[in-house]
């Protein structure tokens, strides 16, 4: 079975400042979707960004943006130019190719945005 | 992407009694889901709600504490059965977007608590 692990239970950063979030994953699988999933307070579950795994650019979405490194099971979420609405909680997850596929979540980052 | 609207959106109930919570979609869907996420905890999936047959329930999660429906193709209930205070809880309804490869969307949630 997939897991995957966040090992930052918490992150703090300054307004305007960059901040990169740690994922890795544990797989047999050669295909495969990786997703960053924010949860504001308002606990609404929003995707911020998906990555395929054959694809080997990495995916930019505005201010966020991965580093996937397929080699190293290693997906990290990288935010710019930080902004106060960005402070949530961040859940990376796993899903294998198949329409009847799960998604695998980490335990989530709890990231501050601090003025 | 689709909109999923959920009701309740929060409720306090007395052990012993039950829930049922109601997920609604704007548009018709391949797969629908059933999360749970415990305070301060990551998502488990509950179970996914199949159209037009029972529902396939995840390890550790059965089907007369956590029963399911799922009538047509943009609708899907869960009940929370006998509940106890362990049941207090966000119940999260999923979907896949048939628009949307691989893509899941997540409602508002449903904040239950149990006294």
């Amino acid at each position: 079975a997939q897991t995957v692990t966040q090992s930052q239970p918490e992150m703090s950063v300054q307004e305007a400042e960059t901040v990169t979030l740690s994922c890795t994953y544990d797989t047999s699988e050669s295909d495969y979707y990786l997703f960053w999933y924010k949860q504001p307070p308002s606990r609404q579950m929003i995707l911020v960004i998906r990555q395929e795994a054959y694809k080997q650019q990495n995916a930019t979405e505005n201010r966020f943006s991965v580093n996937f490194q397929k080699a190293a099971k290693s997906f990290s979420l990288k935010i710019s130019d930080s902004q106060l609405g960005d402070a949530a909680m961040y859940f990376c997850a796993y899903r294998s190719p198949g329409t009847a596929s799960k998604l695998t979540f980490g335990t989530g980052t709890r990231l501050q945005v601090t003025l | 992407s689709a909109v999923i609207s959920q009701k309740p959106s929060r409720d306090i109930c007395q052990r012993g009694t039950s829930l049922t919570i109601q997920c609604q979609v704007d548009s018709q869907v391949t797969m629908m889901f059933w999360y749970r996420q415990q305070p301060g905890q990551s998502l488990t999936l509950i179970a996914t709600a199949n159209q037009g047959s029972e529902a396939t329930y995840e390890s550790g999660f059965v089907i007369d504490k956590f029963p399911i429906s799922r009538p047509n193709l943009t609708f899907s209930t869960l009940t929370v059965s006998n509940m106890s205070p362990e049941d207090s809880s966000i119940y999260l309804c999923s979907v896949k977007d048939r628009g949307s490869y691989n893509e899941q969307f997540f409602g508002p949630g449903t904040r239950l608590t149990v006294l």
